[in-house]
């Protein structure tokens, strides 16, 4: 049974890098066509989608957060990784790794939704 | 960007009433659209996906409709475990990104 857990810092400081891993269990993060994203939630803004990377190593972000973002994966962990920078209180949030796939067939594309989703970590931007 | 909007915000409802929630997005998503629940202090849970096509394990008192511009999520009769907060969200390949609405909250009345 595929599971994600999420780790990191609670606190950070404002100006500082917002550093957490996604531990995955249950299935290779490199083995399988699935994509895996941060996902993050604030009471003022609700569910907002952050970055996701492609088991091959394709990136894509929320072009709202782009400039300040990175996420890469570790195979050899099986885990993947969010760097926000330059983080203000804006950036406190809960922050939830999760999985999905997305079948593609030309100019066509299915997507099944982000059906394994980790318990999420609470982490505060504040000095 | 597209940009979802789900109405209404909150939803008071009796237990065993048919409630149907709306999402509505900004410009066609075609059918690339997912359902969730959400409870207080869990994550979200996938209930939709491809509009109308629930995932495993859902009961069949859940149902999605709609395709473009204009969904719908349906629970036929609502019972006690599924006052929550219910998020729709689409998926587009070009460029590949997420976009979630607002939510609706459905309240027992």
């Amino acid at each position: 049974q595929l599971q994600l857990r999420e780790s990191g810092p609670g606190l950070v400081k404002p100006s500082e890098t917002l550093s957490l891993t996604c531990t995955v269990s249950g299935d290779s993060i490199s083995s399988s066509s699935y994509y895996w994203a941060w996902i993050r939630q604030t009471p003022g803004k609700g569910l907002e989608w952050v970055a996701s990377v492609y088991y091959s190593g394709g990136t894509y972000y929320n072009p709202s957060l782009k400039s300040r973002v990175t996420i890469s994966s570790d195979t050899s962990m099986n885990q993947f990784s969010l760097n926000l920078t330059s983080v203000t209180a804006a950036d406190t949030a809960v922050y939830y790794c999760a999985k999905y796939q997305v079948l593609l067939g030309g100019d066509y594309h299915y997507y099944y939704g982000l059906d394994v989703w980790g318990q999420g970590i609470t982490v505060t931007v504040s000095s | 960007e597209i940009v979802m909007t789900q109405s209404p915000a909150t939803l008071s409802v009796s237990p065993g009433e048919r409630v149907t929630l709306s999402c509505r997005a900004s410009q066609s998503v075609t059918d690339n659209l997912a359902w969730y629940q959400q409870k207080p202090g869990q994550s979200p849970r996938l209930l939709i996906h491809g509009a109308s096509t629930r995932a495993t394990g859902i009961p069949a008192r859940f149902s999605g409709r709609g395709s473009g511009t204009e969904f719908t999520l349906t629970i036929s009769r609502l019972q006690s475990e599924d006052f929550a907060v219910y998020y729709c969200q689409q998926y587009t390949s070009r460029p590949p990104g997420l976009t979630f609405g607002g939510g609706t909250k459905v309240v027992i009345k």
